[in-house]
């Protein structure tokens, strides 16, 4: 059982290239959830998935796009990488939103020069 | 917009002391209060939550405070340990989203 597993751990891209997290959950959880954490500001939601087929915006969704695959997989990509976006990505998973606990993946470190 | 403000930014405690983090949110709708704890280098994981209709929840060394008239909760850590050095993140809950404090950086003296 390997939770939340996110793809790539590290990621050094040059300003306006693309990429794209991969993120997958083996819980079966319906909800999927893409944070980014800076020095400071905790964690900020950017995307989330209530269930497999739906995604909303977070608090920070300027520069991102996603998607729900299937019910395992939610992707965050960056179409024009900007040295803003240096950061470290978290995907989450969540059995369903509301009172559940969110779990983790280990998390990806994304430099843009 | 709304947020969820956690204080204080870091916090040093001798071993055996009490830490203690304070956070206070402003929307009212918010209705699932979880800390979270993250180590270096990982991912954060749920440490204790509360729900608004009760005002103290204990497991182990572990205590959250909730005050709803005041909009305020707080995280007691009994015991402190060394093991215990890590960020803590405060966060409110309410339907999909969850807004997160800006997290304490706590270490345990030996």
């Amino acid at each position: 059982n390997a939770g939340v597993t996110q793809t790539p751990k590290f990621q050094v891209l040059k300003t306006g290239q693309s990429m794209t997290l991969q993120c997958a959950q083996d819980m079966n959880h319906n909800s999927m959830y893409w944070y980014r954490q800076d020095p400071g500001m905790g964690l900020r939601l950017i995307y989330y998935s209530a269930s497999e087929g739906t995604t909303d915006k977070g608090e920070v969704p300027n520069g991102y796009n996603v998607s729900r695959l299937n019910k395992r997989e939610f992707s965050l990509r960056l179409e024009s990488a900007a040295p803003s976006q240096t950061s470290v990505y978290f995907c989450a998973s969540s059995a369903t939103p509301g009172y559940n606990e969110q779990f983790f993946g280990p998390g990806t470190r994304l430099t843009v020069l | 917009q709304q947020q969820v403000k956690q204080s204080p930014q870091s916090l040093i405690v001798q071993k055996g002391g009490i830490s203690i983090i304070n956070c206070a949110y402003e929307n009212t709708a918010f209705d699932y209060f979880p800390w979270y704890q993250q180590f270096p280098g990982k991912g954060p994981a749920l440490l204790i939550a509360i729900r608004p209709d009760v005002s103290e929840k204990k497991e182990g060394r572990f205590t959250i405070s909730f005050n709803k008239s005041a909009k305020q909760f707080s995280l007691h850590i009994m015991d402190s340990q060394p093991g215990d050095s890590a960020t803590y993140f405060c966060a409110a809950s309410g339907g999909f989203k969850t807004i997160f404090g800006a997290g304490t950086r706590l270490f345990v003296k030996a």
